[in-house]
């Protein structure tokens, strides 16, 4: 079963709309991240959280708000989706060096 | 900053061939070196990680070692099959209990039956 779900998995939004990606984890972690993938650039962390309550700026914010009501949810919040934002992004958990990623949602922002 | 560096983007192999992937890091701490795999569709799963204590580490056929005067931790495969192909990262945590990653670009492994 898995452990980190995120919904939903495909996006399609507007210049201007707001989106939001949410992120449940039954892996009772504390830890939680938003990284966005794309071609050439990798894996890039956006917000992170230590735990309910917490969000943390990781290295590429701008643009990204986040929200941790609980220790299983964590959401990333489009406030102005942008194309630049068009992207597949991943929830993980995890304690340490080992983290959990969740499927990915693929957005386009049109 | 912590950095790293994968500079084979896509990689093409026929089963049986030996794969071998190199990274290069930069940190000031005492670094977890890691090894996730990204299978199509699904999100980066833990592979391996090599420790500058140990300097290597071992799963699934697969073997990274740490080469501490090159700073660098490739990854290699003896004899790949048709279902390793997937796109690899290398990553670096910032100590044996560091939470926040730094991956490289990541490397796309195409093998061929």
């Amino acid at each position: 079963e898995a452990a980190v779900t995120q919904s939903p998995r495909n996006k399609v939004a507007v210049t201007g709309g707001k989106v939001t990606l949410s992120c449940n984890q039954t892996n009772n972690h504390n830890n939680m991240y938003w990284y966005r993938q794309d071609t050439g650039h990798g894996l890039r962390l956006i917000h992170y959280s230590y735990g309910a309550g917490s969000t943390e700026k990781g290295d590429i914010p701008d643009g990204y708000k986040a929200s941790r009501p609980s220790q299983e949810n964590f959401s990333l919040i489009l406030e102005l989706a942008t194309p630049s934002q068009t992207s597949v992004y991943f929830c993980a958990s995890g304690e340490g060096y080992e983290q959990y990623f969740g499927p990915g949602t693929r957005l386009t922002v049109l | 900053g912590d950095s790293v560096t994968q500079k084979q983007g896509q990689v093409t192999l026929s089963e049986d061939d030996f794969l071998f992937i190199n990274c290069t890091y930069s940190t000031t701490t005492y670094p977890t070196l890691l090894w996730y795999v990204q299978y199509p569709g699904q999100g980066p799963q833990l592979l391996l990680k090599v420790t500058t204590a140990n300097n290597k580490g071992i799963s699934r056929g697969f073997e990274a070692t740490y080469d501490k005067g090159t700073t660098s931790f490739h990854l290699q495969k003896a004899s790949v099959q048709e279902s390793d192909s997937a796109v690899y990262f290398c990553a670096l945590a910032p100590n044996s209990a560091g939470n926040k990653l730094t991956f490289g670009i990541g490397t796309r492994v195409l093998v061929r039956p």
